[in-house]
């Protein structure tokens, strides 16, 4: 049980594009889900934090505008990487939970993003 | 301030001997503790988790944890390495103060295992 579901798994975009990805709870439904990006060799940094019906709340330094959130259902969240630039290439990884800060997450697969 | 501090960023083990994963964390509250692992291009797969029941956890593929409060301590064992443990670990604290929920997580320590 709780699976998350993340897709793509991969993308390539050219500059300027914008790339939405998919994460889906699909046999739990999930109150709240996070956005995490990872670099190369480092650990997770907490994108923004969206919850089902709700504005995400985003960290500091993310661009909201840049990095769209939405939090559709109790099952969807999706992520909408606007406008691309090389620089947002990255290993994206969503992560869901049911219930309060004793309740472990759940991950995706993650999605490699390249712009190119 | 609350921190989770992983001591080793590489750890490099003979197959078939023990692992010892060290993380200590900083919190004025009782949190809850996760062990992760994450293979290459992939999520994080939760290995076991401390939530203030028994301070020894029991995780998935032989893993486990003991919760040492008096010295802020969830360090992940394993009795005997296997090729497949060859992976990034990440120690999470979440909950670690009453009046916010924020999610820890340590920078990781990646596993080696020599054949």
């Amino acid at each position: 049980g709780a699976v998350v579901s993340q897709h793509p798994s991969r993308v390539i975009c050219k500059s300027g594009t914008s790339v939405k990805i998919e994460c889906r709870s699909l046999d739990f439904q999930a109150t709240t889900m996070f956005w995490y990006r990872q670099f190369p060799k480092k650990s997770l940094m907490l994108m923004a934090t969206s919850n089902e019906g709700s504005k995400a709340t985003y960290e500091q330094g993310v661009e909201k505008d840049k990095f769209l959130i939405n939090h559709a259902s109790l099952t969807l969240s999706t992520l909408t990487v606007t406008s691309a630039h090389p620089e947002d290439s990255s290993f994206y990884i969503c992560s869901a939970r049911v219930g309060g800060s004793g309740s472990p997450l759940h991950f995706g697969n993650g999605t490699r993003l390249t712009v190119t | 301030a609350q921190s989770v501090t992983q001591l080793d960023s590489h750890v490099s083990v003979s197959e078939g001997t023990p692992v010892l994963l060290r993380c200590n964390y900083s919190s004025s509250y009782s949190p809850s503790l996760f062990w992760y692992v994450q293979h290459p291009n992939k999520g994080l797969q939760l290995l076991l988790k401390y939530t203030s029941a028994a301070t020894l956890v029991k995780g998935i593929n032989g893993f486990e944890a003991e919760f040492k409060k008096s010295e802020t301590s969830f360090h992940l064992t394993k009795p005997s390495a296997h090729m497949s443990d060859a992976a990034e670990y990440f120690c999470v604290v979440s909950g670690l103060t009453n009046r916010d929920d924020k999610i820890i997580f340590g920078k990781g320590t990646r596993l080696h295992i020599l054949p």
